[in-house]
């Protein structure tokens, strides 16, 4: 059963740059969230995709946007790159109603911007 | 006040004894809650969730819930080396089932 596959695993950018990383759910799973999380802090919420919409946003700029394709995967463009965007980026998979039960993360796109 | 808070650490303990790890959240609206374990350099992982007050145990982890107070809390049976991790609690509303909040995680270590 295959998890959450991610690509690229590093990915280094200049500032100003943009950049597009996927991500391709569980087996099973329809609901693709995606994540932020800087160096020594816990995972930031940027969007969650279900039913290749957006339905839920945190608290990112226009700059992060995403998409989500008829087989589930998807993906998360970011541009205008700046220093702080460097960081790992985590896609993390669950079924609609359970997020309740938790979610399966893929092993993250490391983005460092320079 | 961040709406999950944890204690950062680092929490020490001797292998074989008890890490108690503990998470506290703001919004009263909260409906469910995990814990992940994250190894350095690595993705997180679920350990357990839990959605009633009480204690729910799985092996050498017991998820506890307190509703009343707003805290969580996992503790670890038995620990061993391989526990040394990072700790994160999640929080989901009820009306945002799909979305997690996070704390910024426990380091543990479990000394040999």
């Amino acid at each position: 059963d295959a998890g959450v596959t991610q690509s690229p695993t590093h990915l280094i950018k200049t500032r100003g740059q943009q950049v597009t990383l996927r991500c391709s759910p569980k087996s099973g799973h329809d609901t693709v969230s995606w994540y932020q999380q800087a160096l020594g802090q816990g995972p930031q919420f940027i969007f969650q995709y279900y039913e290749e919409e957006e339905r839920q946003r945190g608290n990112f700029p226009d700059r992060f946007s995403g998409h989500q394709f008829p087989n589930y995967s998807s993906e998360l463009n970011v541009n205008a790159l700046l220093l702080g965007d460097s960081a790992l980026y985590l896609c993390a998979s669950s079924l609609p109603s359970a997020g309740s039960y938790g979610y399966t993360f893929g092993s993250g796109t490391r983005l460092t911007v320079v | 006040q961040k709406e999950v808070e944890q204690n950062s650490g680092p929490l020490s303990v001797p292998e074989g004894a008890i890490a108690s790890l503990n998470c506290t959240y703001s919004d009263r609206g909260s409906q469910s809650f995990f814990w992940y374990r994250q190894y350095s350099g690595k993705s997180p992982e679920l350990i357990m969730f839990i959605y009633s007050n009480g204690d729910k145990e799985d092996g050498r982890f017991t998820a506890q819930l307190n509703k009343a107070s707003q805290y969580v809390s996992l503790l670890i049976r038995d620990s061993q080396p391989s526990d040394s991790a990072t700790y994160l609690c999640a929080v989901n509303l009820e009306t945002n089932a799909g979305k997690s909040t996070f704390g910024d995680g426990t380091t543990l270590t479990v000394k040999p």
